[in-house]
């Protein structure tokens, strides 16, 4: 079994649509991540979940908006997508050290 | 969190030893050094990490060195699987239940056949 799994691994959507990128995890741990992994490769830390309440935004746009329905899922909504939010996006979680990630959601912005 | 300063990429004949440098030479007292790698197309994954002793698992080594301004990962017998990125990161333990790591570029490593 995945432990952090995400969909969908890739998506393609154009300019002012809104979309959404699922995470869960089967590890049972209380703290889940967002991160962006930008065309330059630079992994940024989003948001963070710490049983279902928001611990780190790191000034990301409001049309970014994490929700946490319970602690085995994090999902990420974007609404009126930009093309510079085309970028891959990791899920990752962990309870101590160390972060466990997903593979990833490639989102493509056209 | 503490800056770290890796070259940019390294390569390394399968079978050989990797050893991947990291400079870390505001590191404070209490600040861990973490390794993780990124495989193509995957998610990052932890391989590593210590305080001040030397460490080691069934992936790697860490080496840190006296003064804990710098640190190496041996990978000891490097397969071409091993070809990723690999990040060096230091970071305090986490406070409030979120850990905060920081990514900076990482070593690009070719293992080559």
């Amino acid at each position: 079994d995945t432990a952090v799994s995400q969909t969908p691994k890739y998506l393609v959507t154009q300019m002012g649509n809104d979309k959404s990128i699922k995470c869960e995890q089967n590890l049972g741990h209380d703290t889940m991540y967002w991160y962006k992994q930008d065309s330059k490769k630079f992994l940024k830390i989003m948001f963070s979940y710490n049983n279902k309440e928001l611990i780190i935004n790191e000034t990301v746009p409001n049309r970014f908006s994490p929700k946490s329905p319970d602690k085995a899922h994090l999902n990420l909504h974007i609404n009126s997508l930009e093309l510079g939010d085309s970028a891959v996006y990791f899920c990752a979680t962990h309870a101590g050290s160390p972060l466990h990630f997903g593979n990833g959601t490639r989102l493509t912005v056209t | 969190d503490a800056k770290t300063t890796q070259p940019p990429s390294m390569d390394c004949a399968e079978g050989r030893a990797a050893n991947l440098p990291c400079n870390h030479s505001t590191i404070s007292g209490n600040e861990y050094v973490y390794w993780y790698r990124q495989i193509h197309s995957q998610g990052p994954q932890y391989i590593i990490h210590g305080l001040k002793n030397n460490e080691t698992n069934e992936m790697a080594s860490l080496i840190i060195t006296e003064d804990r301004k710098s640190s190496t990962l041996i990978l000891p017998h490097a397969t071409l699987r091993d070809t990723a990125v690999y990040y060096c990161i230091v970071r305090a333990p986490s406070q409030g239940g979120s850990e905060k790591l920081v990514f900076g570029k990482g070593t690009k490593l070719t293992v080559n056949p």
